[in-house]
């Protein structure tokens, strides 16, 4: 069974500080590893994800995480926040066998970008 | 269509109504995804269909629920006898093919039972 655990239900950053939004998962297969963003009232869109290959990952609106197995962790990270990062974010996982298409999601953390 | 379409966006239902949640997924997309997202909680998968296969429904909480996609496109979740731990946002998504690399979710259609 696979899991995903996100530190931190809620973090605050001012605005042009470093976004550090922290995941790790638990898989018995090679993951498939996902981050999406939640606005208010809108539904999850894909920020990034990892399948193979590279582990640091650049998505859209300047994130970018890195996959590190030793540490069965999926870190989200952006240089520079700004306002409308203000948002939830999911971490989630897949494996990257015959049950690909299902997502285990983690709980979300809601951040605050602070003027 | 543009995106994943869902509706009704807000459905109100007494206990033991039954509902029905239709989800219009991206025009040709194979795969189609139902889940819910209680409050304060991530999504949760329910059921998933490979064209108008309903290929895993290990998702779907009791025999109250039910989910179909006769013709391959337009989905429809079904709750009967509603209770209120039904109450949650149900989330629709599709993607392109049968790897779940890129998954298009809908608004969600947010389910109160009371």
């Amino acid at each position: 069974a696979q899991s995903v655990t996100q530190l931190g239900s809620h973090v605050s950053v001012s605005e042009g500080a470093l976004v550090l939004l922290r995941c790790n998962y638990s898989s018995s297969v090679p993951p498939y590893l996902f981050w999406y963003v939640q606005y208010p009232n809108q539904g999850l869109q894909l920020l990034l994800k990892y399948t193979t290959g590279a582990t640091l990952v650049k998505g859209i609106n300047g994130f970018e995480a890195e996959f590190k197995k030793s540490e069965t962790s999926f870190h989200l990270t952006k240089p520079s926040a700004h306002m409308s990062d203000a948002a939830e974010y999911f971490c989630a996982v897949s494996d990257s066998g015959g049950s690909n298409y299902k997502l285990t999601f983690g709980k979300g953390t809601l951040l605050t970008v602070n003027p | 269509g543009a995106g994943v379409s869902q509706s009704p966006r807000y459905k109100v239902a007494k206990r033991g109504q039954d509902v029905a949640l239709r989800c219009d997924p991206i025009s040709g997309h194979v795969s189609l995804f139902w889940y819910q997202q209680a409050l304060g909680q991530g999504p949760e998968f329910l059921t998933y269909f490979q064209n108008e296969a309903q290929l895993d429904k290990s998702g779907l909480p009791s025999d109250r629920f039910f989910a179909e996609r006769p013709e391959g496109s337009v989905s429809t979740l079904k709750i009967q006898r509603t209770q209120q731990e039904d109450s949650a946002v149900y989330l629709c998504a599709s993607s392109q093919d049968r790897v779940n690399t890129e998954a298009f979710f809908g608004q969600g259609t947010r389910l109160t039972v009371v």
